[in-house]
């Protein structure tokens, strides 16, 4: 049974591009959340998809948005990348029923 | 708002026995989590509290007292490999849908 899956691992882009992040989740969950780890810090809450909308967003920027799609995977796009969104991004999944996060190894991008 | 407070550092002996603690302040208040996440891996689930006491998965634990908006894990018979980041997260319902707010985190050296 395949865990939380994300991709790109790493990726590199410069200030003013737009970068897409994907996650499939584990097997029998339809919930899925981003998180944003800065370096030393711990995860901070992006938002949440559940039945292809999102369900409650943290205090991002409307630069981040995401998109479920009907097999429950998930993508996170960021537009105009700043130096500051250089993280780990997260992203983690969950039955319906409320219960702990299963995270995805994570991808780590690098503004520059 | 929510806020969570756990130190930031720990160093322990091998086999010895350390405390990390967790305050927080939160408005609806449903549980209190913990995770522990190695250099470049992804977060993975320790336990989770809802009610007063203590709650034991094999050496590790963790308490929780709602009127104190207090708990803490404890890690007994420490291993080598239990080096790692420990964070402790809120978790609160808010609109219909569950989120997670983590503290910063506690790096734990083990020792030998």
């Amino acid at each position: 049974d395949a865990g939380v899956t994300q991709s790109p691992t790493h990726l590199i882009k410069t200030r003013g591009q737009q970068v897409t992040l994907r996650c499939s989740p584990k097997s029998g969950h339809d919930t899925v959340s981003w998180y944003q780890q800065a370096l030393g810090q711990g995860p901070q809450f992006i938002f949440q998809y559940y039945e292809e909308e999102e369900r409650q967003r943290g205090n991002f920027p409307d630069r981040f948005s995401g998109h479920q799609f009907p097999n429950y995977s998930s993508e996170l796009n960021v537009n105009a990348l700043l130096l500051g969104d250089s993280a780990l991004y997260l992203c983690a999944s969950s039955p319906s029923s409320p219960g702990e996060l299963f995270f995805g190894e994570g991808s780590r991008l690098t503004v520059l | 708002g929510q806020s969570l407070e756990q130190p930031s550092e720990v160093t322990a002996v091998e086999g010895a026995i350390v405390q990390i603690n967790c305050t927080y302040q939160t408005s609806g208040f449903y549980g209190l989590s913990w995770y522990q996440q190695h250099d470049g891996g992804a977060p993975t689930f320790l336990s989770y509290n809802a009610l007063d006491g203590l709650e034991e998965t094999g050496r590790f634990s963790s308490f929780l007292s709602r009127s104190d908006s207090y708990g803490y894990l404890l890690l007994q018979e420490l291993q080598m490999k239990d080096s790692a980041s420990y964070f402790c997260a809120v978790r609160f319902e808010g609109a219909g849908s569950y989120q997670l707010t983590f503290g910063k985190g506690t790096k734990l050296s083990v020792i030998p």
